[in-house]
């Protein structure tokens, strides 16, 4: 049983530049959550998407969107890129009232 | 606005001994309380949940206690081996699912 997949699992793009990850869940999960983690950091929460919608969303600028399709898998889109978001970038999923995210092994961005 | 703590130096400890990390939470009533263990270059994975009507929880090796007066959870492994060796996340989470990490304590055992 496959896990999360992440692709692409490095990414260099220039500053200014626009970005798309894209994450398929764990089978059987419906609930997909982003985050962004720096170098000695924890997982920052970016967006958790359920039933195609943008439910909980945690503090980033509308740079940062998503989508969530209808077999679950999920994109997050990142425009006008920054150096300071250089980081790996952490999809996880899981099944409501059940125990425990399955994460991604991530996405590696870095933006030069 | 939500904190949660972590010691953010790195635990040394002998083989064979227990580990013991802290996590302490701020402004935040979580009714779960999630840890993960993360290695390098890797996505966390999950090791324990407790909810808020639990005391302690054990799996194994591990065993968590969640205290909702203290905003405290502490997680311990016993008989630790060289492959505990890792950085241990404490992920609190509300009833919408929201989970968020703390910064993370690495543990280091030494054979």
């Amino acid at each position: 049983d496959a896990g999360v997949t992440q692709s692409p699992t490095h990414l260099i793009k220039t500053r200014g530049q626009q970005v798309t990850l894209r994450c398929s869940p764990k089978s059987g999960h419906d609930t997909v959550s982003w985050y962004q983690q720096a170098l000695g950091q924890g997982p920052q929460f970016i967006f958790q998407y359920y039933e195609e919608e943008e439910r909980q969303r945690g503090n980033f600028p509308d740079r940062f969107s998503g989508h969530q399709f209808p077999n679950y898998s999920s994109e997050l889109n990142v425009n006008a890129l920054l150096l300071g978001d250089s980081a790996l970038y952490l999809c996880a999923s899981t099944e409501r009232n059940r125990d425990g995210y399955t994460f991604g092994s991530g996405t590696r961005l870095t933006v030069v | 606005s939500q904190k949660i703590e972590q010691n953010s130096e790195a635990l040394n400890i002998q083989e064979g001994k227990t580990a013991t990390l802290t996590c302490n939470y701020t402004n935040y009533s979580p009714a779960y309380l999630q840890w993960y263990r993360q290695d390098p270059g890797r996505g966390p994975v999950f090791l324990l949940l407790i909810r808020e009507n639990e005391k302690e929880k054990r799996k194994e090796r591990l065993k968590v206690t969640f205290d909702t007066t203290l905003k405290q959870s502490l997680f311990h492994i016993t008989a630790s081996q060289p492959a505990d060796s890792a950085t241990y996340l404490c992920a609190p989470m509300d009833s919408s699912y929201k989970l968020i990490f703390g910064s993370g304590t690495r543990l280091l055992v030494r054979p």
